[in-house]
């Protein structure tokens, strides 16, 4: 089984500071790992994915994720923080050795606020 | 860009009616997926299909069923509606089973049922 975990369910943080969500993942095999984001009345939009290969992966409007399998974590990263960051964010995790559909679980999702 | 979209952005019903959500991707996609979204249990896994006229149940299919009779389109239907259903409902697609591309979203149908 899969799971996934974001333990805060909100993150404040002022702008221009750095900002980390949180996210770990149990998974049996190895992870195909997730994040995405969601402004209000809209879906979920992608911003990056871990596959292989370097643990710091970089994807949209400025953000990373570290890859790291000791702690089974992925945090989100962010240098500085915008107010137009605020949002819900949400981890997502796929078992490659999951036999059958390969299926996404999704986190809760942590509701970011950016303080001006 | 990937484009998925669902018919209506906002839907009020009334309990027992019989209910469908439409969904459309432009890209191809093998995979589409419905979701229902609550706050504080994330994004929950209805149905999903891989190809045209195949379906597979997800996480909470009760109360729910799908059709996909042609491959940009897959619908969501409520047989008998009731009030807990009420939720926002998402869809996705995607490229098939086993590639590691993300899903694409559309922006959702909040429903709500009388």
């Amino acid at each position: 089984a899969q799971s996934v975990a974001q333990p805060e369910d909100q993150v404040n943080v002022a702008e221009g500071n750095p900002l980390t969500v949180k996210c770990t993942y149990s998974v049996s095999g190895n992870p195909y790992l997730f994040w995405y984001v969601q402004y209000p009345n809209r879906g979920l939009q992608f911003l990056l994915k871990y596959i292989t290969g370097d643990n710091l992966v970089k994807g949209s409007y400025g953000f990373e994720a570290e890859f790291n399998k000791s702690q089974t974590s992925f945090h989100l990263k962010k240098p500085s923080a915008l107010v137009s960051d605020s949002a819900l964010y949400f981890c997502a995790v796929r078992d490659l050795n999951s036999g059958g559909y390969q299926k996404v679980t999704f986190g809760i999702g942590t509701k970011l606020q950016v303080i001006p | 860009d990937v484009k998925v979209t669902q018919s209506s952005r906002y839907l009020v019903k009334r309990t027992g009616e019989k209910v469908f959500l439409e969904c459309v991707q432009d890209m191809d996609h093998e995979n589409m997926f419905w979701y229902r979204q609550d706050p504080g249990l994330g994004l929950r896994l209805i149905y999903f299909s891989y190809d045209v006229k195949m379906k597979e149940k997800g996480d909470i299919p009760e109360g729910y069923s799908v059709s996909r009779e042609k491959k940009e389109r897959f619908s969501l239907i409520l047989e008998s509606a009731s009030t807990n259903q009420t939720s926002m409902y998402l869809c996705a697609s995607s490229f098939r089973t086993g590639s590691n591309q993300p899903q694409h979203f559309g922006d959702g149908t909040r429903l709500s049922i009388l």
